[in-house]
Order: structure tokens, then sequence, then C-alpha cells
């Protein structure tokens, strides 16, 4: 059964630290590992990754994918209160239409 | 900037009673999906659609869930019989292409409670 699970479960920092939350997963036919960040309500898309090494990055927030060891990382530098929320990873495969979700982290920021 | 929307935001229902959900996917997407995540858990998946057909589904979507695009622009999701374990939160999402290729974009779910 395909498989996606995140590590931490939950965190909580200051303001300033640096993070790194672990998306492990078991999939057949993996396509491409998703970041998103869900606050209140929608998850929004953060990231996606299809290739190993490639690091990807947007602002403070950056991730990269290992094909060879099935996980990937997010890290997000000088955190701040509005990075609180929960990160998803999910992956999609070849072969379905599907993603598969982790449970997610759930970050909190304290100021 | 192009958006997934969801209507209603919040739905009460009684049980036993049928539900739309409905959804208006970002215009040039070709491939919509619902997903649904009870209040603490993982985010789960039911049903994709692609060329006016269901492309997959799973275990959940069982013969009371049905989707359905009655027009160019609206994707619905109807529960026929609701029962107290449907309360949830229901996501609608649509990508250019399918998981394989191309990131997808999540309207702001509708929280369905069933009394």
């Amino acid at each position: 059964e395909d498989k996606v699970v995140q590590s931490p479960l939950s965190l909580v920092v200051h303001e300033g630290d640096t993070v790194t939350l672990n998306c492990s997963y078991e999939v057949t036919n993996f396509r491409s590992l998703l970041w998103y960040k869900q606050e209140k309500k929608a998850p929004t898309f953060l990231f996606m990754l299809t290739s190993s090494g490639i690091e990807k990055k947007s602002g403070r927030l950056s991730s990269i994918l290992d094909k060879k060891e099935l996980f990937s990382i997010l890290n997000i530098t000088a955190t701040q209160t509005g990075d609180s929320a929960v990160y998803l990873c999910a992956v999609g495969t070849s072969g379905t239409y599907k993603y598969i979700f982790g449970t997610g982290t759930r970050l909190k920021v304290l100021a | 900037e192009p958006e997934v929307t969801q209507t209603p935001s919040h739905q009460v229902t009684q049980m036993g009673q049928e539900v739309i959900l409905r959804c208006v996917p970002i215009s040039n997407h070709l491939y919509f999906y619902w997903y649904r995540q009870i209040l603490g858990q993982k985010v789960e998946f039911l049903v994709s659609f692609y060329n006016n057909e269901i492309s997959e589904k799973s275990e959940i979507f069982d013969d009371q869930f049905s989707v359905e695009r009655p027009d160019g622009s609206n994707f619905t999701l109807k529960i026929r019989s609701t029962k107290l374990e449907d309360s949830a939160m229901y996501f609608c999402a649509s990508s250019q292409q399918g998981a394989r290729g191309t990131e997808a974009f999540f309207g702001q779910g509708t929280r369905l409670t069933v009394v």
C-alpha cells in the first residue's frame, strides 16, 4: 500500500529559529512530491519536486528531494509567527490520478 | 490570480438528507478532485474526474457519493443520504494535468456537519 509519512508530528520553535520538516514515502511509480501549507482551511501550494537533488526555493522556504532514499525535506529559516501552520506533504504517482497525503507536521512559532 | 472556489463554506444537514457541494475549478484546468479531511486527520482522496468521467475513486467514494460537471464551469459532489461520519471538511481541487505532472490547487473547503 502506498504510504507517505511526515515527521515530526508537531514542533514548537521560537521566532528566528530554523526548522526542518521531513517527508518519507513508499509508493509505486513515484512521479512528484508536493509541499502544501495549511493554515485554517485550504492547503496552499508551496513546491513541487520531481528531480532528485534540485533545491526549490522561495524566500525563507526551501525544499529538496532524494529519490534514492525516498524522502524530502522542507526547510524554513528565520521563522516568523506567520509560518505557524500545518505543513502537508503529498505524492503523485504515474498510473493514478490522486495525490497521497501525509498526516502533516503542525508547526507553531512563538514570538 | 485564478483560484478554486467552493460553496457553501459551511453546511449543516440532518442525517439522511442529501447534500450537494459545489466547486468552480480554475478555468484552464482539466483534472478535478474531491478530497476530505475529518477533523484532526489527514487529507483523504475521494475521487478524480477528467474528460467528463470519473478517472479514479477511493474506497470511501461508495454508492452514496456522486460527482457531476453539469456545465462548463461547475463541479459538484453529491452525498445522497448523509451519515454522521460524513462530517468533515471537503476540498475541491483542480490541476492542469493529473497527479503525474502538475500541482493541484485547492479551494477553501466546505465544512459539512451532519447532525
